[in-house]
């Protein structure tokens, strides 16, 4: 399967700063990435659909300007939380879904990062 | 109501037994079926996934999804402590890349 790598793996921050997350694709060129946020015993929420070139695809209730995403490469995907708040303290986890013209059920397979845990003081 | 439910546990077995781990849903639109391993801090791996109903085994995993009733199941055998770990079941609706996650059951497999 692709290698994801995300960093930092894990940060603390102020209330009220920015953070930036990054999730990069070692060796697979991504057209799409995932970003999911993970609280304590809570299942992986869909944040939002990262597409290379373009504007995300934010799930309803996500607020786009505060998580920003940039997908400026087919290898990196960037999530700013800004103006954090401690309720912004999770677990922020990447995925990458291979390209979606592929047929197979196997081409639709997500490789997931290894996660960034923020938390927010 | 979720769209797939799941028993968070946590679930302890002793070393070797037999595990059988459960998800319903309530999304008739999905048509791919997928259980994630998820490690303390971790990000989750992919551990198998199926197609529509129908059992798919792979070494000791064994996934099976009866669309019928809307249930899925993952069975471990010959438990190891190594499969210790949050196990996570999604679906997923055919032609589309969205993921919907149950909140994964806790495993604990003890020496």
């Amino acid at each position: 399967g692709a290698v994801v790598s995300q960093h930092p793996s894990r940060v603390i921050c102020k209330s009220g700063t920015s953070v930036k997350i990054e999730c990069r694709s070692l060796d697979f060129q991504a057209t799409t990435m995932f970003w999911y946020r993970q609280f304590p015993k809570q299942s992986l929420m869909l944040m939002a659909t990262s597409n290379e070139g373009s504007k995300a695809t934010y799930e309803q209730g996500v607020e786009k300007d505060k998580f920003l995403i940039n997908h400026a490469s087919l290898t990196l995907s960037t999530l700013t939380v800004t103006s954090a708040h401690p309720e912004d303290s999770s677990f922020y986890i990447c995925s990458l879904g291979p390209n979606a013209g592929l047929a197979g059920v196997g081409r639709y397979e997500q490789y997931f990062g290894p996660g960034t845990r923020l938390t927010v003081t | 109501q979720k769209e797939v439910e799941q028993d968070p546990g946590p679930l302890s077995v002793p070393e070797g037994a037999i595990v059988s781990l459960n998800c319903t849903y309530s999304n008739s639109a999905f048509q791919y079926f997928m259980w994630y391993r998820q490690y303390s801090r971790k990000g989750p791996e992919l551990l198998m996934y199926t197609y529509s109903s129908g059992n798919k085994e792979d070494g000791r995993f064994t996934a099976q999804v009866d669309k019928s009733s809307k249930y899925i199941s993952l069975f471990i055998r010959d438990s190891q402590p190594s499969d210790s770990a949050t196990y996570l079941c999604a679906g997923r609706e055919g032609g589309g890349n969205k993921l919907t996650f149950g909140t994964g059951t806790q495993l604990k497999v003890e020496l």
